[in-house]
């Protein structure tokens, strides 16, 4: 089992639409959590960042943690075809050197 | 927000030839760099991290002698691919942080080797 489960997709929805993109994980040490945007041929941008439980509001972004069922989601709200992309999530342990685990990326499409 | 630049962004070159890769944080000083490779349609592998000062940390399956990496500077890392091959063309994504905050990416280098 990997350590951090996602949904490849690739994933179409309509322009405005509330896209839900979710990540499972494994390891309990987990404490931060990261949502990346990849464009193609382009590297990963930070999108969130969080710590431990709890949501965090960012503009149209919402990203949620629940350690309890280790389960982690980015909601995307009035999607628009810029946000087509591929959304990674990350993780990593506290300790200023610990190693980030990515997960494998959700292809999103937004149709006008 | 934190910038980091990567250079080149596209690289052609004849098998047996070395190559280099830069990466530098333009508004921040980075602590630990790390060089990732990325297959189509594939995650971010992680190839080595490098603390300023030190030498690189290579993950397991990953030639260090094949792969150089130099963290010479807080703002500066190099990744040369030596005497590289056609396997060895890939995507090559450098990212940079600053003690435990997340990473920055920079835009990557697309290697082709003939």
């Amino acid at each position: 089992q990997k350590e951090v489960e996602q949904d490849p997709g690739p994933l179409s929805v309509p322009e405005g639409a509330i896209v839900s993109l979710n990540c499972t994980y494994s390891n309990s040490a987990f404490q931060y959590f990261m949502w990346y945007r990849q464009y193609s041929r382009k590297g990963p941008e930070l999108l969130m960042y969080t710590y431990s439980s709890g949501n965090k509001e960012d503009g149209r972004f919402t990203a949620q943690v629940d350690k309890s069922s280790k389960y982690i989601s980015l909601f995307i709200r009035d999607s628009q075809p810029s946000d087509s992309a591929t959304y990674l999530c990350a993780m990593k342990a506290p300790g200023g050197y610990q190693k980030v685990t990515f997960g494998t990326g959700t292809k999103l499409q937004v149709i006008p | 927000g934190a910038v980091v630049s990567q250079h080149p962004s596209w690289v052609i070159c004849k098998s047996g030839t070395s190559v280099k890769i830069e990466c530098r944080s333009l508004d921040f000083q980075a602590t630990t760099m790390f060089w990732y490779r990325q297959f189509p349609k594939q995650s971010l592998m992680l190839m080595a991290t490098s603390n300023e000062g030190s030498k690189a940390t290579y993950e397991q399956g990953v030639e260090k002698d094949k792969f150089l990496i130099n963290h010479a500077s807080l703002t500066l890392s190099t990744l040369t691919v030596t005497s590289a091959h056609p396997e060895d063309s890939s995507f090559y994504i450098c990212s940079a942080a600053s003690g435990g905050e997340p990473q920055h990416f920079g835009d990557g280098t697309r290697l082709s080797i003939l």
